[in-house]
């Protein structure tokens, strides 16, 4: 079965230093794997997306990803952390049994100090 | 393009009462999603239709869960009767196409229900 593990509920860190969210996976197959991210009263927004083409993916906001294989990770990553990064980031997986469904991870609330 | 909307974005109702969520999609997205979370845990699948028909219900935690989509437009999620356990984050969304896996979905805000 498809799945994915963040390994973090909460993340804390100062505005301007750099933003790590760790994911790690698993699937029989190759998979397609997204970072959603959750701000206050919002919806859920496709950070990126992975599905199998460069390893090295890059969102919005400055934020990237990195699919590893031989460690079966896909962690989040951003140089520099903004204020308005504050909110809660989901790894996501995507089963591929035809049908569009979506397996999320518990999520990790990134904290943001000043 | 107007996003995915859900309402309302906020319901408390009594234990035994019933609910009915709505969610507009992106005009002319034939596939249409439930998800929900509950408190303290994962987003989890609910169900899935593409126009007016349920591709995949798997998800339906039981049968006091009914979701409609009548003429493939907006779809309507129902609880009779809520039960306690139904609070959490419900969330709907949409897709152009079968390959969500190159466009991913797009997600309303929410629905928060508590039952108490």
């Amino acid at each position: 079965a498809q799945s994915v593990t963040q390994l973090d509920s909460h993340v804390s860190v100062s505005e301007g230093t750099p933003v790590l969210l760790r994911c790690n996976y698993s699937s029989s197959y190759s998979p397609s794997l997204f970072w959603y991210v959750q701000h206050p009263n919002k919806g859920l927004q496709l950070l990126l997306k992975y599905t199998s083409a460069a390893t090295l993916v890059k969102g919005i906001n400055g934020f990237e990803a990195e699919f590893k294989k031989s460690e079966t990770s896909f962690h989040l990553t951003k140089p520099s952390a903004h204020m308005s990064d504050a909110a809660e980031y989901f790894c996501v997986v995507g089963l591929n049994t035809g049908f569009q469904k979506l397996v999320f991870g518990t999520g990790t609330r990134l904290l943001v100090s000043p | 393009e107007a996003g995915v909307t859900q309402f309302p974005s906020h319901s408390v109702i009594e234990k035994g009462q019933t609910v009915t969520l709505r969610c507009d999609p992106i005009s002319g997205h034939d596939n249409l999603y439930w998800y929900r979370r509950v408190m303290g845990k994962e987003i989890k699948f609910l169900l899935h239709f593409v126009k007016e028909s349920k591709q995949d219900e798997s998800g339906m935690p039981n049968n006091r869960f009914l979701a409609e989509r009548t003429g493939g437009t907006y779809s309507t999620l129902k609880v009779q009767p809520a039960e306690l356990e139904d609070s959490g984050v419900y969330f709907c969304a949409s897709s152009q196409e079968q390959g969500f896996f190159s466009y991913g979905y797009t997600f309303g805000s929410g629905t928060r229900l508590t039952v108490v």
